[in-house]
């Protein structure tokens, strides 16, 4: 089966800029997430989707983070306006959970890389 | 937001050697997971552990799920130039599909 698909690989811009990230997750995953990856850490959840709904948010700095998955398929991360300690790597993942049984988790894409200058 | 606590932080060893790494948390955890994440690549997918106790394998690793829920434990025998990575470990908890992932360990084989 295809992967998660992510673009673009890589963007750099300027502080105060306003970048988009785009996820196209494995076909039938109701599931989706986007993490952020500061260099050195492991991924920290940013925001979930079930289906076109918001699950968890908690994590997302809503001031100048969004996120959208308007038709429960494709997804799109927007930082505005950017800050430098967002430079990272924004991964998209999905996955098939149904409640809370067995699952073998997710599947992750080979993430966006963010620069801010 | 929380991390769970890996160590060691990083590894060097000699290829053919053995590898132990670990994992814990403060929080109590249903299911854990190990992942290796390779440069310019997303975390991929290396063993589940759904029970405590369960000890489970996939080639050369072997991974268990600690009593306590609060922790786990990775290893990886006979290691090969192939092996570098960082290894992330992952946790989730009750009904909540979200991973808390570990901080990693960084490993590299020299031959």
């Amino acid at each position: 089966e295809a992967g998660v698909a992510q673009s673009p690989r890589y963007k750099i811009i300027e502080k105060r800029q306003s970048v988009a990230f785009w996820c196209n997750p494995i076909s039938g995953h109701a599931t989706l997430y986007w993490y952020q990856q500061i260099l050195g850490q492991g991924p920290k959840l940013l925001i979930q989707f079930q289906n076109n709904g918001v699950v968890d948010d908690s994590q997302l700095p809503k001031d100048r983070f969004s996120a959208e998955r308007l038709k429960g398929v494709d997804s799109t991360l927007k930082i505005q306006p950017a800050k430098l300690e967002d430079s990272a790597v924004y991964l998209c993942a999905s996955s098939s959970l149904v409640g809370t049984g067995q699952s073998s988790g997710y599947t992750f894409g080979s993430g966006t890389r963010l620069t801010v200058v | 937001g929380q991390q769970l606590n890996q160590s060691p932080q990083s590894m060097f060893i000699q290829e053919g050697e053995d590898v132990s790494m670990n994992c814990t948390s403060s929080s109590i955890f249903n299911t854990w997971l190990w992942y290796k994440q390779d440069p310019g690549e997303g975390p991929v997918l290396l063993i589940a552990l759904y029970k405590a106790g369960e000890l489970t394998s996939n080639g050369r690793l072997t991974a268990q799920f600690g009593i306590t829920r609060k922790d786990s434990f990775l290893n990886i025998s006979a290691s090969i130039p192939s092996d570098v990575g960082i290894y992330f470990c992952a946790g989730r908890g009750g009904t909540a599909s979200k991973l808390t992932f570990g901080t990693g360990t960084r490993l590299q084989v020299t031959l």
